[in-house]
């Protein structure tokens, strides 16, 4: 099992529709998780953080987090064509920094 | 913003040659990683830094080394390279690990 699990997709949404990426994670233990957006050809930048159960909103982007089913999401309202990306569910170890990252969920949106 | 530099954005080396890759940031950031990023794989940590001189192994540090003589400078050594080694290869650094990374452009290697 992977620690960090992602439907590599593509996923496919409309112009002004919600994108919902899902994340799952193996280690119970684990409290910072995080989404970076990833352009092709670019490296990944951060887009979000959460750390406590329950949802994280910041413009359109709503990160949500369930840590008794180990489970992440993130979702994007009113999705545009700029939001075409790769969306890569990242978690800390417990007890330290280094970032686990899942291998990306890619994102089409077509206008 | 913090900026994370890496000297090179492509590179092709011949096997067995001896690889150097640096990565720089400009805000005094304690913790510095080297990942490499392959399709389907995604980001896998080589090693990481999180102080001067101080290092320590990621999850696949095989076959590379690093370099920490500076806090804002952290090299990725290849001290034999192999065409395993054909990757993207990404730098990041943090204050924290719990706010998240800021990469840098990225070195794409090819070894031939």
């Amino acid at each position: 099992q992977k620690e960090v699990e992602q439907n590599s997709g593509p996923l496919s949404v409309p112009e002004g529709a919600i994108a919902s990426l899902n994340c799952t994670y193996s280690d119970r233990g684990s409290q910072s998780f995080f989404w970076y957006r990833q352009y092709s050809g670019k490296s990944p930048e951060l887009i979000m953080f959460i750390y406590s159960n329950g949802d994280k909103e910041d413009g359109r982007f709503t990160a949500q987090l369930n840590k008794a089913s180990q489970y992440v999401s993130l979702l994007i309202r009113d999705s545009q064509p700029s939001d075409s990306a790769t969306y890569l569910c990242a978690v800390n170890r417990p007890g330290g920094f280094k970032t686990i990252f899942g291998a990306g969920t890619r994102l089409f949106v077509k206008a | 913003d913090v900026k994370v530099t890496q000297s090179s954005r492509y590179l092709v080396k011949r096997t067995g040659e001896k690889v150097f890759l640096e990565c720089v940031q400009d805000m005094d950031h304690e913790n510095m990683f080297w990942y490499r990023q392959d399709p389907g794989l995604g980001l896998r940590l080589i090693y990481f830094s999180y102080d001067v001189k101080m290092k320590e192994k990621g999850d696949i540090p095989e076959g590379y080394s690093v370099s920490r003589e500076k806090k804002e400078r952290f090299s990725l050594i290849l001290e034999s390279a192999s065409t395993n080694q054909t990757s993207m290869y990404l730098c990041a650094s943090t204050i924290r690990g719990a706010d998240g990374y800021t990469f840098g452009s990225g070195t794409r290697l090819t070894v031939v």
